[in-house]
């Protein structure tokens, strides 16, 4: 039982180059997050998936889509990468009920963009 | 708007003594608040939550008190050992019926003395 995977687990990209993280959990989750932290700050939350098949926005949505690609899978994208983006990207899974509401993070993706 | 914040930004502690790291939330709807450890290069780890209904819980080594009155969270940690450096994270669920939104504080960072 792996948890929350995540890969790379690290990449340089230039800007206006793209890339895609993925994150995989085996928790069986219905929920699924991305998040961004920057040095000395907490997390903040790019997108969410409540359930397959949904995505919405989070706090800081702008420059990222994202898909849902099965109950196991979502990925995040960068379209055209900004020096902004420069950040370490968490993954993250909870069950549904609010019983089980408890996230499970990755170990993260440090990106750098030039 | 919404927020979750620490008092503290450090704390240092000597190895063998209890820590307390404090936090404060403002949104009095909240009914969800969890502690995570983040430790240097690795993503958040859960160690102890608490719902609104209750004010004290246990587990090992750790308490986490909540005090509505005055929308205070504390997280205990008793004889304190070099293995508990880290940066501690509050954060409370803001009540999203879809999905569990959590939304972090900024981060305690302990550390310990010899």
């Amino acid at each position: 039982n792996a948890g929350v995977t995540q890969t790379p687990k690290f990449q340089v990209l230039k800007t206006g180059q793209s890339m895609t993280l993925q994150c995989a959990q085996d928790m069986n989750h219905n929920s699924m997050y991305w998040y961004r932290q920057d040095p000395g700050m907490g997390l903040r939350l790019i997108y969410y998936s409540a359930s397959e098949g949904t995505t919405d926005k989070g706090e800081v949505p702008n420059g990222y889509n994202v898909s849902r690609l099965n109950k196991r899978e979502f990925s995040l994208r960068l379209e055209s990468a900004a020096p902004s983006q420069t950040s370490v990207y968490f993954c993250a899974s909870s069950g549904r009920d609010r019983a089980d509401e408890t996230q499970y993070f990755g170990p993260g993706t440090r990106l750098l963009v030039l | 708007g919404e927020s979750v914040g620490l008092h503290l930004p450090t704390l240092s502690v000597q190895e063998g003594d209890n820590s307390i790291i404090n936090c404060a939330y403002s949104n009095s709807a909240s009914d969800y608040f969890i502690w995570y450890k983040q430790e240097s290069g690795k993503g958040p780890q859960f160690i102890i939550d608490i719902r609104s209904n209750m004010d004290k819980r246990q587990g090992q080594r750790v308490t986490v008190l909540l005090n509505k009155t005055v929308k205070h969270l504390s997280l205990q940690i008793a004889a304190t050992q070099p293995g508990d450096s880290a940066v501690y994270f509050c954060a409370e669920n803001s009540g999203y019926s879809s999905a569990s939104k959590i939304i972090f504080g900024s981060g305690t960072r302990l550390s310990i003395r010899p």
